[in-house]
């Protein structure tokens, strides 16, 4: 069961290098959303998107931007990275229907270092 | 827009005893849902319990419970015989019910908890 997978697991940055977080999801879900966790803080949304071709802002998107041209497929870009933008994501997926709706599986954490 | 305090950064407890940890939130919406997830060093996100909020009865899993209270916007979370794998972070969260809860949790700060051999 893979569930949701998040790719790479590290990375380390140069500031104002750029780079794409990958996240897949074999659970055909609808909705695909990202979190930053940074130190001492809950997760905090960047965006998400309720299917393919549509996508949203969440608390934090200044810096990050997504797409989503399958149900399976949310990448997140950053496209000049700032060491603001050190700290672990989450990519996560839910479904509206169907016997576990509404519960969000998160995939393991990218983390992220920007110097 | 919707906000989740946890008010103790950090609790401790001896094994085996029981520990509540404390959540409250504020909200315009009557439909919504709230969960506890707990993310042990490995960062993991782990769903531990559930509550819709217009279900009445307190929603419980194995040695966790909740306390909902509805009206006071209170969302507690109680472990009975605390174990040395229960230490770990623990997220207090929020969803609408509107949408399909598409756009996602809201959590709040989260709450260290040492168990004490």
């Amino acid at each position: 069961n893979a569930g949701v997978t998040q790719t790479p697991k590290f990375q380390v940055l140069k500031t104002g290098q750029s780079m794409t977080l990958q996240c897949a999801q074999d659970m055909n879900h609808e909705y695909m959303s990202w979190y930053r966790q940074d130190p001492g803080m809950g997760l905090r949304l960047i965006h998400y998107s309720v299917g393919a071709g549509i996508t949203d802002q969440g608390e934090v998107p200044n810096g990050y931007n997504v797409s989503r041209s399958t149900t399976e497929d949310f990448p997140l870009r950053l496209l000049s990275a700032a060491p603001s933008q050190t700290s672990v994501y989450f990519c996560a997926s839910s479904s509206p229907s169907g016997g576990h709706r509404n519960t969000i599986y998160f995939g393991e954490g990218s983390w992220l270092t920007v110097v | 827009a919707q906000t989740v305090t946890q008010s103790q950064p950090e609790m401790s407890v001896q094994e085996a005893e029981t520990v509540t940890l404390s959540c409250t939130y504020d909200t315009s919406e009557s439909d919504y849902y709230l969960f506890w997830y707990k993310q042990p060093p490995s960062r993991q996100m782990i769903l531990v319990i559930r509550q819709e909020a217009y279900k009445q009865q307190n929603a419980t899993e194995n040695r966790f419970s909740v306390n909902f209270q509805k009206a006071a916007k209170s969302f507690s979370l109680k472990i009975s015989d605390s174990q040395l794998g229960d230490a770990a972070m623990y997220f207090c969260a929020y969803r609408s019910y509107s949408g399909g809860g598409a756009d996602g949790l809201t959590f709040g700060k989260g709450t260290h908890l040492i168990i004490q051999p």
